[in-house]
């Protein structure tokens, strides 16, 4: 098993472009979730989703988008970047989001700057 | 809102000492508390869980204590090794009530062991 997969691992953007962070995972885990780890802030939960289909916000949602077709997927759209999405964004999954069993597996993360 | 914090940003001992990292939570009443591993570059790595109505939980050389009266968990490494030097993070999970087990993460503490 590959685990959870990222790309791509570094991304160099201008304000205002819009990108897309792939995430996968052939682990069959339906839930799976975007956080943000910033200096000082420790990791922010952006978006999730508990199955294909089901998407919800997380603690700082503004400026991006998801969406989850298939098991697999779960990529991540930042709309029109700003500096202060500048961050590393790591993508994650689990068995379930319920109690005892939503042991997050994480993937390698994406470092991304917005110029 | 929900409030973790972990003591001290970072924390240096000695090898062949414990290690003893400190997680208050405020706000909510987790049902569970994971604790995870994150190697500089790296995603965080799941260590271990802990239920409410467990008071300790060890594996290896790892220990975690839970009082839920205190709102504070204590992760305990004995016979560190420069090996254990990392960033942990403290995670304690939003399940009362709720079909939607999300983790709030603490901004972690830095561990150095020495030699």
């Amino acid at each position: 098993n590959a685990g959870v997969t990222q790309t791509p691992k570094f991304q160099v953007l201008k304000t205002g472009q819009s990108m897309t962070l792939q995430c996968a995972q052939d682990m069959n885990h339906e839930y799976m979730s975007w956080y943000r780890q910033d200096p000082g802030m420790g990791l922010r939960l952006i978006h999730y989703s508990v199955g294909a289909g089901i998407t919800d916000q997380g603690e700082v949602p503004n400026g991006y988008n998801v969406s989850r077709s298939t098991t697999e997927d779960f990529p991540l759209r930042l709309l029109s970047a700003a500096p202060s999405q500048t961050s590393v964004y790591f993508c994650a999954s689990s068995y379930s989001n319920r109690g005892p069993f939503n042991e997050q597996f994480f993937g390698p993360g994406t470092r991304l700057t917005v110029l | 809102s929900q409030k973790i914090e972990q003591n001290s940003e970072a924390l240096n001992i000695q090898e062949g000492k414990t290690a003893t990292l400190t997680c208050n939570y405020t706000n909510y009443s987790p049902a569970y508390l994971q604790w995870y591993r994150q190697d500089p570059g790296r995603g965080p790595v799941f260590l271990l869980l802990i239920r409410e109505n467990e008071k300790e939980k060890r594996k290896e050389r790892l220990k975690v204590t839970f009082d839920t009266t205190l709102k504070q968990s204590l992760f305990h490494i004995t016979a560190s090794q420069p090996a254990d030097s990392a960033t942990y993070l403290c995670a304690p999970t939003a399940d009362r009530g709720s079909t939607l087990g999300r983790l709030y993460f603490g901004r972690g503490t830095q561990l150095t062991v020495w030699p």
